[in-house]
């Protein structure tokens, strides 16, 4: 069974430095095709998508935001990490991890709530 | 980037019905790469259809996906209760990089 599940902060102050972690099960992203992305959603409003690692530890980051993002992966511990700088108020969303498979996301973690506000 | 508008903004209909859901894409969609989602209050988006047409694991026949180029269709061919959800549709674009886009959203409410 695959599973995923978000972890972070609830609450950053402006200008910091968030940090969210995806742990998984149920796959490995040591095997060949495997990919996690993350994706947002402020409250009441549509997905957006951040940022995508592949097994061979390849890394796609939404063009908007590639400035302020980094994603990386522990497979020894199937972890993967999203780091976004400089935080400001509009970031304040519900963040989701997935599995990633080309052009879908298959399987998606519950989702971790962050606001962002001084 | 490609820009997906999704129509109606919400669609008010009856259990057992038939609901008819737009997805128009900016551009022509690569390789059909167009999903779609479910997503309940407070739930995680859950995927029903891939490819524009294909199914997902576990997902009811009443879902159906149609469409190529920039213009796809979900049509839930007789509603259920628990049909009545927000639905994305999403593209998947390879050049000149990877990337991700979704649309706005449709709601489906009980009439």
């Amino acid at each position: 069974q695959v599973t995923l599940k978000e972890s972070g902060p609830a609450l950053v102050k402006p200008t910091q430095t968030l940090t969210l972690t995806c742990t998984f099960s149920g796959f490995s992203l040591r095997t060949s095709g495997m990919r996690v992305s993350w994706i947002r959603q402020p409250p009441g409003k549509a997905l957006e998508w951040l940022a995508r690692i592949d097994w061979d530890d390849d890394k796609f980051y939404s063009t908007s935001l590639k400035t302020r993002l980094t994603i990386s992966k522990d497979t020894s511990k199937n972890q993967v990490v999203l780091t976004m700088t400089n935080v400001d108020p509009v970031d304040t969303a519900t963040y989701y991890c997935a599995r990633t498979a080309v052009s879908l996301f298959d399987i998606w973690g519950q989702g971790t709530m962050v606001t962002v506000s001084s | 980037e490609i820009v997906l508008t999704q129509s109606p903004g919400t669609l008010s209909l009856s259990p057992g019905e038939r609901a008819t859901l737009s997805c128009r894409a900016s551009q022509s969609v690569s390789s059909n790469y167009l999903a779609w989602y479910q997503q309940k209050p407070g739930q995680a988006p859950r995927l029903l259809i891939y490819v524009a047409s294909s199914r997902a694991t576990g997902i009811p026949d009443r879902f159906s996906g149609s469409g190529s180029g920039t213009d796809f269709t979900l049509t839930i061919s007789r509603l259920e209760p628990e049909d009545f959800a927000v639905y994305y549709c999403q593209q998947y674009g390879s050049s000149p990089a990877p990337g991700y886009s979704f649309g706005q959203g449709t709601k489906l409410e009980i009439k």
